[in-house]
Formats: structure tokens, C-alpha cells, sequence
């Protein structure tokens, strides 16, 4: 069955550090890729997507992430993290032919110390 | 456009009662997702719509949940009767199109069953 991992569940960063969110996921070909960020009290909102070519994805907010097959890993990476990034950050895959259903991994709340 | 209503924000409930929770999507959008997050399970679908017919239901916990929308502007999704391990933020999803880069979250209801 399809799935996604996020291996951390709480991760704690200085600002201005830089960050790396793990995703792994298990699915016999390659699915589409997201990565969603929700902030407190929020519903998800989109930060970047893969779905074919290029494997490092640019993202909103300084955000990138790179789709690894050898690895089924879509990690997401930020070079220097800002106070306003706190919040909790969910990988997500949509399979073919699931009409945008999308499985979510648990998420990984970031904790920013200033 | 105000982006997806979720009603109410927050809810709280005697064990028994029944619950109704209310989404308006985004004007135009066909497909319609509700998610359920709790810190155990994280996100899952539990039912979708497509111009207003429920396409997958298969997340549906129990027959005590049912969701329905009777025109393209307003989603309803009820547990009847409610118990305490129904406790968790309820959102409510919609995109213009199948596919993840496409959805647009509501800010979610918080149910709370005494």
C-alpha cells in the first residue's frame, strides 16, 4: 500500500540555520509530490510540488525540495530559516489515478529558537 | 475570493449528540475533500465529492458519519451520534481540478466530544 514517512516528528532549528524536513515514500512508481506547511490554527497551505523533470523543485517562501528515486525521498530544505517558518510541515503523495487523493505523512512541527 | 468556510471554527459536545459541520467551497471548484487530523492518525480523507456526487467514501470511519452536498456551494458533514474518539479538527478541501497543487484548504473545525 501506498505510503508516506516522515521520520521526525519535532524538529527544533536556530534562525538563520539552515533546515532539512525528511519524506520517504513507498509507491511502485513515481507519484506526484508535495509539500504542504500549516500554521497554527490554519489549514494547509501548498509550499511546492514535484511531478516530473527537473528533481530540485523551488518552492513559496524560500523552500525547495529534492525528489531522490534511488532513494524515494522528497526533502525539504530551506538555507536559512526565519522565526515566521514555525509551524508544522506535511509531505504528501498523490498516486495515479487516485484523482487527487492525497496520503499525507504526520507531519513534522518546526520549532524555530531565536 | 474568501477561500474555503468551515463552520463552526470550534465545537464542543456531549458524548450522543449529533454533530453537524458545514464547509462552502471556493466558487468554481468541483471537487470537494473532507480530511480528518488527529495527533494518532494525522490527515486522512474520509469522503470526496466531483460537481457535487461522492466519488470515494471509503475513508468514512463509521455509519455513524455521513456527508452530503446538495449543490455545488455548500457541504455538510455529520456524526450522529458522536463519541469522544471522534475528537479531532475536521477540514474541508476544494480544488478546480484533480490534483494536490490545486487544493485549497479552510482553516478547519476543532471538535471536542465530552
Amino acid at each position: 500500500a501506498q505510503s508516506v514517512t516522515q521520520p521526525d516528528i519535532h524538529i527544533t532549528v536556530s534562525e538563520g540555520a539552515s533546515l532539512e524536513l525528511r519524506c520517504n515514500y513507498s509507491y511502485g512508481a513515481t507519484p506526484y509530490l508535495f509539500w504542504y506547511v500549516q500554521s497554527p490554527g490554519q489549514g494547509l497551505q501548498l509550499l511546492l510540488k514535484y511531478f516530473s523533470g527537473d528533481t530540485l523543485v523551488q518552492g513559496i517562501k524560500g523552500f525547495e525540495a529534492e525528489f531522490k528515486r534511488s532513494q524515494s525521498s522528497f526533502n525539504l530544505r530551506k538555507p536559512s530559516v526565519h522565526w515566521s517558518d514555525a509551524a508544522e510541515y506535511f509531505c504528501a503523495v498523490e498516486y495515479g489515478g487516485s484523482q487527487g487523493n492525497l496520503i499525507f505523512g504526520k507531519g513534522t512541527k518546526l520549532s524555530v529558537k531565536p | 475570493d474568501a477561500g474555503v468556510i468551515q463552520s463552526p471554527r470550534h465545537e464542543v459536545t456531549e458524548m450522543g449528540q449529533e454533530v453537524t459541520l458545514r464547509c462552502k467551497p471556493i466558487s468554481g471548484h468541483d471537487y470537494l475533500f473532507w480530511y480528518r487530523q488527529t495527533m494518532m492518525r494525522g490527515l486522512e480523507l474520509l469522503i470526496y465529492f466531483n460537481n457535487n456526487v461522492p466519488i470515494d467514501d471509503s475513508g468514512m470511519p463509521e455509519d455513524r458519519f455521513s456527508a452530503k452536498m446538495p449543490n455545488a456551494s455548500f457541504s455538510t458533514l455529520k456524526i450522529q451520534p458522536s463519541e469522544p474518539r471522534d475528537s479531532a479538527v475536521y477540514f474541508c478541501a476544494s480544488s478546480y481540478d484533480r490534483g494536490g497543487e490545486k487544493l485549497f484548504f479552510g482553516s478547519g473545525t476543532q471538535l471536542s466530544v465530552l
